[in-house]
């Protein structure tokens, strides 16, 4: 069965500190990954996704991402966080015509 | 502007009662999702439809109901059956059936029961 696994329940930086949010998921075969931010109260928004090709994908916001097949992981980097970075963060993976979500990682930004 | 609308933000629902949440997309999409999420668990599928006239259960489907009269709608009823239904309800949409393509969201709505 498909699963997604965001070990990180919650995470503190430092404003200007560099970010990393971790992924691994379970899926026979190659997936389709999307990372997602919801800021309190509010939807999902698209930040970046990896269908195929470079395994490195940029996104909004200043985000990457990279695709890792041995280590089955989308882990999602920023070099220097900002304080309106701090929102829930996401990690999803396309199966077929359904989507299965982390149960997310919670950012606070510290000044 | 395309996008996706959920109406109301906020509901309040006296136990007992049932009520429906609206999820209305001007993206053109074939397929609408409807999850539904609590703290410290992600979101889980409630229900979904691929096209109009047809739709599918997903993981926690009791206690609901949907109807896909138009390709724009996907309204969401919350029965009396659901026993725990207080959560942030979302309604997300993505333009390939049969297929995965990036889903996208509204700005959700938030259901307490009084």
């Amino acid at each position: 069965a498909q699963s997604v696994t965001q070990p990180d329940i919650h995470i503190t930086v430092s404003e200007g500190a560099s970010l990393e949010l971790r992924c691994n998921y379970s899926y026979g075969a190659t997936p389709y990954l999307f990372w997602y931010v919801q800021s309190p109260g509010q939807g999902l928004q698209l930040l970046l996704k990896y269908f195929s090709g470079d395994t490195l994908v940029q996104g909004i916001k200043g985000f990457e991402a990279e695709f890792k097949r041995s280590q089955s992981s989308f882990n999602l980097r920023k070099p220097s966080v900002h304080w309106s970075d701090a929102a829930e963060y996401f990690c999803a993976v396309g199966a077929g015509n359904q989507f299965y979500f982390g149960t997310g990682t919670s950012l606070t930004v510290i000044p | 502007d395309g996008g996706i609308t959920q109406s109301p933000k906020y509901l309040f629902r006296k136990e007992g009662q049932n009520v429906t949440l609206s999820c209305e997309q001007n993206l053109n999409h074939d397929a609408m999702y409807w999850y539904r999420q609590d703290p410290g668990q992600g979101l889980r599928l409630i229900y979904y439809s691929q096209i109009v006239n047809d739709f599918q259960k997903g993981d926690i489907a009791e206690g609901y109901s949907v109807s896909r009269e138009k390709k724009e709608s996907f309204p969401l009823t919350v029965t009396s059956a659901q026993k725990n239904p207080t959560a942030f309800y979302l309604c997300a949409s993505s333009s390939l059936r049969g297929s995965t393509d990036t889903q996208y969201f509204g700005p959700g709505t938030r259901l307490t029961v009084l």
